[in-house]
């Protein structure tokens, strides 16, 4: 069964730091191009990046571009976002995602982060 | 960035048939794959992976559900409608970077 777990959310004070974490299981996770999609309280969805499967190549949205750094270790099978300079625009539910056709075929059950002072 | 556009809310009774559109503000599709995709997400849970690239049931999702179009204009047809089926339904595409999504539709019982 394809698993995928997130941690690492929590209240964050704007211009701060947080690392998010999701760790896969029930599938190779190497490969797997990854994604980060967020959601905001009420709102729709946003894609907010991807990385190939060795981890070489990454692509983020406009909007958080030089402020997240998608990575991940296969070792490991998981996936990391790393966050900085957070704005309160940022507060959302996180999910990690895997894709498959250009879909994004499983989804974790997210992780809220909250940016406020 | 494409633009997709779905209606806010769809009233709709049990057993009967729901028909959800989508439209993209530019084409979607290339040669013979129409790269739109459906979700369901209901409250509390994470969005799932209904039908890709357009007409392709995913793993484990019932033949109620099923979609259609090209270039432009989408449908996520559910029917029968059954109660587990209310829901907020997202389209999204992967024709061009960055993926986009809906606004999603929210389902709802007459």
């Amino acid at each position: 069964e394809v698993q995928l777990v997130e941690s690492g959310g929590s209240l964050v004070q704007p211009g701060g730091s947080l690392k998010l974490s999701c760790v896969a299981s029930g599938f190779t996770f190497s490969n797997y191009w990854m994604d980060w999609v967020r959601q905001t309280p009420g709102k729709s969805l946003e894609w907010i990046g991807e990385i190939n499967t060795d981890g070489s190549k990454t692509n983020y949205a406009p909007s958080i571009k030089d402020r997240f750094t998608i990575s991940r270790d296969n070792a490991k099978s998981t996936l990391y976002l790393q966050m900085s300079n957070v704005k309160s625009d940022d507060t959302a539910i996180y999910y990690c995602t895997r894709v498959q056709r250009g879909a994004f075929d499983y989804w974790g059950q997210g992780v809220m982060v909250t940016v406020s002072s | 960035d494409i633009v997709l556009t779905q209606s806010p809310a769809l009233a709709v009774s049990l057993g009967q048939r729901a028909t959800i559109s989508c439209r993209a503000s530019q084409s979607v599709s290339i040669s013979r794959y129409n790269l739109m995709h459906w979700y369901q997400q209901k409250p509390g849970q994470q969005p799932k992976l209904l039908i890709y690239r357009a007409s392709n049931l995913a793993s484990g999702i019932p033949a109620r559900f099923s979609g259609s179009g090209s270039g432009t204009d989408f449908t996520l047809t559910i029917n029968p409608v059954q109660a587990d089926d209310i829901a907020t339904y997202y389209c999204q595409q992967s024709r061009e970077s960055p993926p986009t999504f809906g606004g999603g539709t929210k389902l709802e019982l007459k």
